[in-house]
């Protein structure tokens, strides 16, 4: 399996723009989440799927944001419009329940800066 | 928020000297979990503690888990410069949630 695939790698885009990040999880887990990393705040949880169903979408920060997974196989999280402080690298992850709980398989990122 | 809190917040030793990194959590857990993220890259599992558990190893990795004090250490042993990375613990809360929920990070320096 290749992984958890993110894209893009980099995103720059100017404020106010939409910004799409793709993720594609391994086949055969059924939860996705999808993070955001700063330097100031750490790694913050924004939403979550099980069965491609959005269960915990409270660390959303606003509106702005959103995210789908139409299906097990991909998902995306749009932020429309874009504003600096939205500036990360946003980190998506799956897994599946096992015998001794959850254990994550991170993508590589992406980093996301709006000028 | 952040359930766990990591001690140091950074940490500077030796190639083959032992690095200790500290974790506090505040609620009960299922488990807890240790990862690695090199610079610029995504977080990488390194070993999962159940709750019933005391002490687990993996290779040059040592993880002890006090549950009454909600506390966690890892251990990493005879450190190579390879091991230059942020450490996070990972907590797994008993609250059926099924989300991770990450501390701070220990940012490890390994000089050759």
């Amino acid at each position: 399996d290749a992984g958890v695939i993110q894209s893009p790698r980099h995103e720059v885009t100017e404020m106010g723009q939409e910004v799409t990040l793709r993720c594609k999880p391994i086949s055969g887990h059924d939860y996705l989440f999808w993070y955001r990393q700063t330097m100031m705040r750490g790694l913050e949880l924004l939403i979550y799927f099980n069965n491609n169903v959005p269960i915990d979408d409270s660390g959303m920060p606003e509106d702005r944001f959103s995210a789908k997974m139409p299906n097990a196989s991909f998902s995306t999280l749009k932020i429309q419009p874009s504003e600096p402080r939205d500036s990360a690298v946003y980190f998506c992850a799956s897994s599946w329940v096992m015998g001794q709980g959850l254990s994550y398989t991170f993508g590589s990122g992406t980093r996301l800066t709006v000028v | 928020s952040q359930q766990g809190e990591e001690d140091p917040q950074a940490l500077s030793i030796q190639e083959g000297e032992n690095a200790t990194m500290n974790c506090s959590y505040k609620t009960s857990i299922n488990n807890l979990q240790w990862y690695r993220q090199n610079s610029g890259r995504g977080l990488v599992h390194l070993i999962l503690i159940r709750s019933n558990e005391r002490e687990k190893h993996s290779g040059r990795l040592r993880v002890t888990l006090d549950t009454s004090k909600k506390s966690s250490s890892l251990l990493i042993t005879a450190s190579r410069a390879a091991d230059t990375a942020s450490y996070f613990c990972a907590t797994d809360p008993m609250d059926s949630s099924y989300k991770l929920i990450f501390g701070s990070g220990t940012r490890l320096l390994v000089r050759p």
